[in-house]
């Protein structure tokens, strides 16, 4: 099992572009979810989903979008980059309300 | 504000000492408190956790120490060793399998 996988791991933006990150799982679990993790602010959660077809907001939704077309994917969009977002970017997925694992996170910086 | 708030935010510890992190929650809704251990350049991962109706758990040299009353629970990781050198966080997890987590410790341990 590769676990949770996350590309790219780095990324440097321009404000005002779009990008994609990706997450995806080989344990089947239905539980995915995006953190973002910023020094001294742990990690706060922006959006989760329980199920294919299902997600909704964490604490820091503002500027992100997600989809969840099939169990093992849940990529997070960033509309329209702005300094802000400047942060580590972490998926995590768990079997319900079981252990949640995370991924590697990708480092995200916006100019 | 946040609803999980973690002390101290470094510690530097003796090789062979105690090293304590506190934690402290408002939402008596929270079931489930786990630890995470987080390596540079790493996702977290899950050390060790305890439920509310449980006021200890150990897991050879990591202990956490459950105050249901007090709304607090504290890792201790005993015998520390330089490979224990890493961010701890704590987390509560609320309903939907939510996490929230505290601002994080960084750990030194000297040999």
């Amino acid at each position: 099992n590769a676990g949770v996988t996350q590309t790219p791991k780095f990324q440097v933006l321009k404000t005002g572009q779009s990008m994609t990150l990706q997450c995806a799982q080989d344990m089947n679990h239905e539980y995915m979810s995006w953190y973002r993790q910023d020094p001294g602010m742990g990690l706060r959660l922006i959006h989760y989903s329980v199920g294919a077809g299902i997600t909704d907001q964490g604490e820091v939704p503002n500027g992100y979008n997600v989809s969840r077309s099939t169990t093992e994917d849940f990529p997070l969009r960033l509309l329209s980059a702005a300094p802000s977002q400047t942060s580590v970017y972490f998926c995590a997925s768990s079997s319900f309300y079981n252990e949640q694992f995370f991924g590697p996170g990708t480092r995200l910086t916006v100019l | 504000q946040q609803q999980v708030k973690q002390s101290p935010q470094s510690l530097i510890v003796q090789k062979g000492g105690i090293s304590i992190i506190n934690c402290a929650y408002e939402n008596t809704a929270f079931d489930y408190f786990p630890w995470y251990q987080q390596f540079p350049g790493k996702g977290p991962a899950l050390l060790i956790a305890i439920r509310p109706d449980v006021s200890e758990k150990k897991e050879g040299r990591f202990t956490i120490s459950f105050n249901k009353s007090a709304k607090q629970f504290s890792l201790h990781i005993m015998d520390s060793q330089p490979g224990d050198s890493a961010t701890y966080f704590c987390a509560a997890r609320e309903y939907g399998n939510k996490l929230v987590f505290g601002a994080g410790t960084i750990l030194r341990v000297k040999s």
